[in-house]
Formats: C-alpha cells, structure tokens, sequence
C-alpha cells in the first residue's frame, strides 16, 4: 500500500456541487498539506495541518475548506465547485524535521464542468 | 519569505546528451533544498536534497545537483540522458531557521523536460 493515499484519483463534478477529496497517511506524519497543480504555476499551498488541532490557509484558501479527522486523515473539500477549481490536486505529509522534505499521494485530477 | 525560480519551463534535449536544469531561491534565512520529479500521472517523488556540507549533491537515477550560496543557485545536472527522464521537475525550498513556516516547502514553476530519440 502506498504512504500517502488519495481518493478518488479522478473526478469530474458539475458546477455548484459540493465535493470532498480524501487523503490517509501510514507515515505516522503530523503534518499533512493540501497543494492544486496547474500548468506553469507549479504547486500552490491551499491548507495545510501541523497536528490535529492546528489548521493553517496558504496560498489560494478561497473556495476550499478542510477536516483534520484524525492523525492520519486531512480530507479538502470544495463547498460550490467551479469551472477554475478544474486542476490536480495532491496531499502530502511531512515528519517534525525540516530536512525529510515530504511524501507526496498520487493526485486526484478534479474536473469541474 | 522564501521564493524560488526555474529559469526554463521547457528543455528538450536528445537521448544521451547531458542536460542541466536551472533554479534560483532567495530567502532571508538558512534553507534546505530539494528537487523532486513527476512522471507522467503520478505523484512527486523526491531526486535528491542538499542539507549541509558537500556542495555536490547526488540522487537516484544518475542526478546530481550542486548549491552555490552565493549565486543563490541548485541547478540539477545529469551527463546523459534517457528518454524515460522525460518528467517535469521542481525544485524547492525549506525554511530551516525555526519559527512557523519551519519546514514548509516552496516550490518553483516546473521544468518539463522531454528527452527526444
């Protein structure tokens, strides 16, 4: 099984439809980070968890909401989707150390029509 | 603040020549920096990170990278290439110093290189 598991690995929703992106880690990480990919912008910080109880924006919080169930679970979810929410999506967890760098899930491509 | 650079968004390059992709940071604290490659529909997966002492970096499948403080550079070199290296690649930068965004990554644009027959 994979460190970093994301569902679904696609998806494609209608505009104004609520939609929950899920991601679970075995790495036994505290911190967990929600990132969107589009082309030639690179990977841009949408929320991102230090622990259970801490939730931080990033970058492009706007439209984008998030759940820290447990340790291993950060779930991202868009309340009303939109066109412009069309892009790849990836979780990615990091231990307490600067120097590990991070795990990455395999994405979730989201289309929003 | 932290930022980060990738100097060329596409490089091609043929199959066993050498290639050299480029990155800049600027950050007004000690970092760590890291480069990371996705392949076609899949996630990133780390290639090489340089932390502290030896310039000259080496990763997995035959990458190498070298940090230059005062050009404030991370360029990832490989002296030949194949065409399953065809990937996009980031670089990234990990502030080091302590305090809240301790340990956070930020990542440049991307470089997609695509190694020809």
């Amino acid at each position: 099984d994979a460190d970093v598991t994301q569902t679904p690995r696609n998806r494609i929703t209608k505009t104004g439809k609520r939609i929950m992106l899920e991601c679970s880690q075995t790495k036994g990480h505290d911190r967990m980070y929600w990132y969107r990919q589009d082309p030639g912008l690179g990977l841009q910080l949408i929320y991102y968890s230090f622990d259970v109880k801490d939730i931080n924006k990033g970058e492009i919080s706007d439209g984008y909401s998030v759940s820290r169930q447990a340790q291993a679970k950060f779930s991202l979810s868009l309340e009303s989707a939109i066109p412009n929410q069309t892009a790849l999506y990836f979780c990615a967890t990091s231990g307490l150390r600067a120097s590990g760098g991070y795990t990455f899930g395999s994405g979730t491509r989201l289309t929003v029509v | 603040a932290q930022s980060v650079t990738q100097l060329d968004s596409q490089v091609p390059v043929f199959e066993e020549a050498p290639v050299e992709l480029r990155c800049n940071y600027s950050s007004s604290v000690s970092v760590y920096l890291f480069w990371y490659v996705q392949y076609p529909n899949q996630g990133l997966q780390l290639l090489l990170k340089y932390l502290s002492g030896s310039t000259l970096v080496k990763g997995i499948n035959g990458f190498e990278a070298e940090f230059n403080k005062s050009q404030t550079s991370f360029h990832l070199r490989k002296p030949s290439v194949h065409i399953s290296d065809t990937a996009e690649y980031f670089c990234a930068v990990s502030d080091n110093a302590g305090g809240t965004s301790y340990g956070k990554l930020t990542f440049g644009q991307g470089t997609i290189l695509t190694v020809h027959p």
